[in-house]
C-alpha cells in the first residue's frame, strides 16, 4: 500500500548549523507533500509544503527540494535554533483523489543544542 | 480566524468503556479528517468527512469506531468498548481545499 519512510528518526545539531530530514514515497501518483513541524504539547502546524510541479521551494530558513523521479523530498533548515526543536512530520497525499488523504511519515525528533 | 479545536485534551478510561472525542473544524471548512497516531508511530488517517457525508472511512480499524457529522460542523468519534491499543493521539483536521490541511491539538486517549 501507500507509504512514506523518513530518516532520520531523530537528530541533534548544534545551534547554527543546518539539519536535513529526508521523506520517500512509494505512490508515484502522489502529487502533494506538506511538512507539519510538532513542538511539544502543541499541535502539528504547517510549515512548508511543495507541489509535483516544483522541484524546490524556500521560505526564510527552510527550504524543501523534491525529486519525482526518484520519489523523495526533504526539508532543509540553515542557521538552526533552539526553537526549531521539535517533532517533523512529511506527508504525501494525491490532490487528484476525493478525500486527499495525507500519508505520513514516521517522525523526526531534532534537537537543537544552545 | 480560530483553529481546529478538539475536546478533551486528555482522556483516561479503563478498558470496555466508552469514549467520546469532539473535534470543531475552522469555521467554513467543509473537509474533515480524522488522524491517530499510536505509541510514538506515525500518523495515521482514519476518515475523511465532505460535510456531513463520510468520503472515506478505510481507515477505521473496526467496528468499535463511529464518527459522525451531524450537520456538517463539529464531528465526534466514539469508541465503544475500548480496548488497550486504542491508546494514542486523535488528531482532527480540516480544509476547505482537500489540499492543506490544519490539525488540531489532539486529544490524547490512554486506556488501561
Amino acid at each position: 500500500g501507500e507509504n512514506v519512510e523518513q530518516h532520520p528518526s531523530t537528530l541533534s545539531v548544534q545551534e547554527g548549523d543546518s539539519a536535513v530530514i529526508k521523506c520517500t514515497y512509494s505512490d508515484s501518483a502522489s502529487n502533494y507533500f506538506p511538512w507539519y513541524k510538532q513542538e511539544l504539547g502543541k499541535r502539528p502546524q504547517l510549515i512548508i509544503d511543495i507541489r509535483s510541479n516544483v522541484g524546490e521551494k524556500k521560505d526564510q530558513r527552510i527550504a524543501v527540494t523534491l525529486n519525482k523521479t526518484a520519489k523523495h523530498f526533504s526539508l532543509h533548515i540553515t542557521e538552526t535554533q533552539p526553537e526549531d526543536s521539535a517533532v517533523y512530520f512529511c506527508a504525501a497525499s494525491k490532490t487528484s483523489s476525493n478525500t486527499g488523504k495525507l500519508i505520513f511519515g514516521q517522525g523526526t525528533t531534532l534537537q537543537v543544542k544552545p | 480566524e480560530a483553529g481546529v479545536t478538539q475536546f478533551p485534551s486528555h482522556s483516561v478510561i479503563e478498558k470496555g468503556q466508552t469514549v467520546t472525542l469532539r473535534c470543531d473544524p475552522i469555521s467554513g471548512h467543509d473537509n474533515l479528517y480524522w488522524y491517530r497516531r499510536v505509541m510514538g508511530k506515525e500518523i495515521k488517517f482514519l476518515l475523511h468527512f465532505v460535510k456531513e457525508s463520510k468520503q472515506d472511512e478505510s481507515g477505521m480499524p473496526n467496528n468499535r469506531f463511529l464518527a459522525e457529522r451531524t450537520g456538517g460542523t463539529y464531528s465526534t468519534l466514539k469508541v465503544q468498548p475500548a480496548e488497550l491499543e486504542d491508546s494514542g493521539v486523535y488528531f482532527c483536521a480540516s480544509s476547505h481545499n482537500r489540499v492543506e490541511q490544519y490539525f488540531g491539538p489532539g486529544t490524547r486517549l490512554t486506556v488501561t
